[in-house]
């Protein structure tokens, strides 16, 4: 079964850091790109960040741009979100998605999600 | 930065058609793919480039793209179809979605 599992959101005052873990099964983890996107409370969809299926690239909203790293690790199918200086409007719950370019780039393949709370 | 705009909401009564906008600079020009999210729920595919539907998305889902819109058409629209729904786009890698729309089912 093809599946993501997030792990690591929680509670983090502002100022603080955090690193959210996506861990993939059920599919060749080295054959695609992976993003992460979020959503506020009772907002939409945001797409945060994205690495290469090779890790070689990455690429970010201008918001997190400087406070947010995303990574992989083929050894542990893994890829990984580094948040670093969290402000209150980083509050949301985190998906790991993975993007699918023989289906022109779709994400067809979501995680549960995992939630992130910066407290002021 | 690029931006795709969506209505906030669409009603529509059950067995007829809603028809949900996504508009952006020469948006016809890129894939877009539209997910559904359910409350508390994470979202689904449910049209890949443009006009194709991953397997297990019933027909009654369509998809089109020219110019600067592309449309999502639910055809006979069932009560199961109310959700949130959400364009998206590539730009430059960076990915960039809709501000999503609310489809009712009254």
């Amino acid at each position: 079964e093809v599946q993501l599992l997030e792990s690591g959101g929680g509670l983090v005052q502002r100022g603080g850091s955090l690193r959210l873990s996506c861990a993939a099964s059920g599919f060749t983890f080295s054959s695609y790109g992976m993003s992460w996107v979020r959503q506020a409370p009772g907002k939409g969809l945001e797409w945060v960040s994205g690495i290469s299926k090779s890790g070689d690239a990455t690429y970010y909203v201008d918001p997190v741009k400087g406070r947010f790293t995303i990574s992989r690790d083929e050894s542990k199918n893994t890829v990984y979100l580094q948040m670093n200086n969290l402000r209150g409007e980083d509050t949301a719950v985190y998906y790991c998605a993975l993007k699918n370019t023989l289906l022109g780039g779709a994400f067809d393949i979501w995680g549960q999600g995992t939630a992130v709370t910066v407290s002021s | 930065s690029y931006e795709v705009t969506q209505p906030p909401s669409v009603s529509v009564s059950p067995g007829q058609t809603a028809s949900i906008t996504c508009s952006g600079d020469k948006l016809g020009d890129k894939y877009t793919s539209w997910y559904q999210q359910k409350p508390g729920q994470s979202p689904v595919l449910v049209i890949y480039e443009d006009r194709e539907r991953p397997s297990g998305i019933p027909e009654r889902f369509s998809g089109s793209n020219s110019g600067n819109t592309a449309t999502l058409t639910i055809s006979g629209t069932q009560t199961m179809d109310e959700a949130d729904y959400y364009c998206q786009a590539w730009d430059s890698s960076v990915g960039v979605f809709g501000g999503g729309t609310k489809v009712t089912v009254l």
